[in-house]
């Protein structure tokens, strides 16, 4: 089954700092890669997803970049603030096949005023 | 709109009684999925509804039952529940596979058993 790893497992930045997160998987069907932040006693929230044709998309503060020939993708946030600390969940899987979903391990971010 | 309602948010419940936690979602999405997440820990998906079918059933014990009236609804009936079993549950939809897959997650009910 998919093998799914996400590093640094917790990490603290002072605001203004940027932050990168890495999600590794092992299933070569994985086609489109979402990661969702969660923030304490919510349900967990799509803030940025990439499809396998595309190597690398930007929205405002946050991109992720693809590398599909190494099987990992990356989160990264940039000019953080208090508010991004939450924790982030990468979930890599095909788009055919929900029930194949499995998340990553979570990375606890804080961000210190 | 890009909302999935859960309800209750909070349920404390004896290991006799029979209950059930309720999701819905206005999104016209034809997949709908349970999952379990426990403390410190990712989400694990426990069920699919793909088109009102279930898709998956495998590890997750019998006294766990979901049921999915119709394609905006889905419930999880609870029963004979052990105190592990405390967790939150999530609730999420997707617009189905072939169409698009990103899910979109409730608030989550968090159960307790005593």
């Amino acid at each position: 089954g998919e093998n799914v790893e996400q590093h640094p497992s917790t990490l603290s930045v002072q605001e203004g700092d940027s932050a990168v997160i890495k999600c590794t998987y092992s299933d070569s069907a994985s086609n489109y890669f979402p990661w969702y932040k969660q923030e304490l006693g919510k349900g967990p929230q799509l803030i940025i997803d990439i499809r396998s044709n595309v190597g690398e998309k930007k929205d405002q503060r946050i991109a992720v970049t693809l590398n599909k020939t190494a099987k990992h993708f990356s989160l990264h946030i940039t000019e953080t603030q208090p508010e991004d600390s939450a924790v982030y969940f990468c979930a890599p899987h095909s788009i055919y096949n929900t029930d194949k979903l499995i998340f990553g391990t979570g990375t606890r971010l804080q961000v210190f005023p | 709109d890009t909302e999935v309602t859960q309800t209750p948010k909070h349920l404390v419940m004896g290991m006799t009684n029979k209950k059930s936690l309720k999701c819905e979602q206005h999104m016209g999405h034809r997949a709908m999925y349970w999952y379990k997440q426990k403390a410190k820990k990712p989400p694990e998906l426990m069920f699919v509804y793909s088109y009102e079918k279930l898709s998956i059933n495998e590890s997750v014990p019998s006294r766990f039952s979901p049921e999915c009236p119709n394609s905006s609804l889905l419930n999880l009936h609870l029963h004979a529940l052990q105190p592990e079993d405390s967790a939150l549950y999530l609730c999420a939809s997707s617009a189905g596979p072939l169409v698009g897959n990103t899910i979109y997650f409730g608030e989550g009910s968090w159960l307790t058993v005593v």
